[in-house]
């Protein structure tokens, strides 16, 4: 099945540094990739759409030039969290969907944990 | 921008028991996914709901969509307590984007 790998899995960093998070999927392309925030016991939020070759499309609320995407190629985008602070701590989900049509399921990473000190 | 809402936000139950979550949704959408979140980790697909009146079974659980009533419903049946997570509901939006409902937080109790 399609899978999708995000890395690293747990992070811990001093505030004011910038922290990359790396989303592949490994056995499929994905011309798109999402990125989502969920805070503990919240719901997911969507942060951004990652489109390969061009320039993400943020959520209202959500500062671009702070959280910046980068979708290089077909089997990876990066979300870099710069100058974190703690406000900023909290699990990081990416996604893709295989394939283009609408009826298929977006298969999610295992999730990155952010804590800023 | 499309509204989720899911019911109950939290469930206790008792294993044997019968129970619905509801999601309703604000807008026009024609599919709905389902997935279930283990604690500290990510989401693991459950349901793909295609059009108006789709009916899916897995084991214990089925799910089902009304579309005119911007409203699904996730049943479990005879619970057990390996279903104990926390189950999202997704409409699908515009441009492959999803937006997730509040969250039920499923306890089955031996």
């Amino acid at each position: 099945g399609a899978v999708v790998s995000q890395h690293p899995s747990w992070v811990i960093c001093k505030s004011g540094t910038s922290v990359k998070i790396e989303c592949r999927s490994l056995d499929f392309q994905a011309t798109t990739m999402f990125w989502y925030r969920q805070f503990p016991k919240q719901s997911l939020m969507l942060m951004a759409t990652s489109n390969e070759g061009s320039k993400a499309t943020y959520e209202q609320g959500v500062e671009k030039d702070k959280f910046l995407i980068n979708h290089a190629s077909l089997t990876l985008s990066t979300l870099t969290v710069t100058s974190a602070h703690p406000e900023d701590s909290s699990f990081y989900i990416c996604s893709a969907k295989q394939g283009s049509g609408d009826n298929q399921p977006q298969h999610f990473g295992d999730g990155t944990r952010l804590s800023i000190l | 921008e499309l509204k989720v809402e899911q019911n109950p936000l939290f469930l206790s139950m008792q294993e044997g028991k019968n129970y619905t979550i509801y999601c309703n949704y604000s807008t026009t959408s024609d599919r709905l996914y389902w997935y279930r979140q283990d604690p500290g980790k990510s989401l693991e697909s459950l349901f793909v709901l295609l059009s108006n009146g789709a009916v899916k079974q897995e084991g214990r659980l089925m799910a089902s969509l009304d579309t005119k009533a911007r409203l699904s419903t996730l049943h479990i049946t005879a619970a057990v307590h390996d279903l104990s997570a926390t189950y999202f509901c997704a409409p699908g939006g515009a441009g492959n984007q999803f937006y997730f409902g509040t969250g039920t937080s499923l306890t089955v109790i031996p």
